[in-house]
């Protein structure tokens, strides 16, 4: 069975400096990846997801994840963060074929100024 | 609708009672998915439908969770007998299609605390 791991369960940085989450997943097969972000009392919302095709993806608020096969990894990434950027992270993994998300246990990113 | 809701938004119950929390999909969205979310947790899945049929049902964790989607639009969740471990973040999600590159567009959930 595919299962997710989120390293760090928190991140505290300062306003503007650079931060990455990590993920790894376990799978046999091929999966599609996905990052949601859970903003302070709202719901999840997808922030970026990879299906194939070039390996790095962004979103539209600066973020970026490398999909590694080699290292089953999907770290997400921002050159400079912002106070807005405070939330609860997921990283998730869905097989190919497969309907239900596998999520990790969140990371939770905490932005200081 | 605009997006996906659900209701209530917070239900305090005492062990034993039966509750029934409420999903209203994307109205276009033909498949709608359940998970629960323990504090500290990533979501877990519990069940899917496409439409009104069920074809997934794996990841409900004992016969007192049950889920239906009758007219293939809103879905209800209900657990009997509470216990208290059923305390947790209900999370309803839908998509436009089946589909492994589908979105899943996720509502605000209801947080379910058991006495």
């Amino acid at each position: 069975a595919q299962s997710v791991t989120q390293l760090d369960s928190q991140v505290p940085v300062f306003e503007e400096a650079p931060v990455e989450l990590r993920c790894n997943y376990s799978s046999s097969v091929s999966v599609y990846l996905f990052w949601y972000v859970q903003y302070p009392n709202q719901g999840l919302q997808l922030l970026l997801k990879y299906l194939s095709g070039s390996t790095l993806v962004e979103s539209i608020n600066g973020f970026e994840a490398e999909f590694n096969k080699s290292q089953t990894s999907f770290h997400l990434r921002k050159p400079s963060v912002h106070i807005s950027d405070t939330a609860e992270y997921f990283c998730a993994v869905r097989l190919q074929g497969a309907q239900k998300l596998v999520f990790g246990q969140g990371t939770r990113l905490t932005i200081n100024p | 609708g605009a997006g996906v809701s659900q209701s209530p938004r917070y239900k305090v119950t005492k062990r034993g009672q039966d509750v029934t929390l409420r999903c209203d999909p994307i109205s276009s969205h033909a498949t709608l998915y359940w998970y629960q979310q323990a504090l500290g947790q990533g979501p877990e899945f519990l069940t899917y439908f496409n439409y009104e049929a069920q074809p997934d049902k794996s990841g409900l964790p004992s016969d007192r969770f049950s889920a239906e989607r009758p007219e293939g639009s809103i879905s209800t969740l209900t657990i009997q007998r509470t216990e208290q471990r059923d305390s947790a973040m209900y999370r309803c999600a839908s998509s436009f299609t089946l589909g492994p590159t589908e979105t899943q567009y996720f509502g605000p959930g209801t947080r379910l605390l058991v006495l």
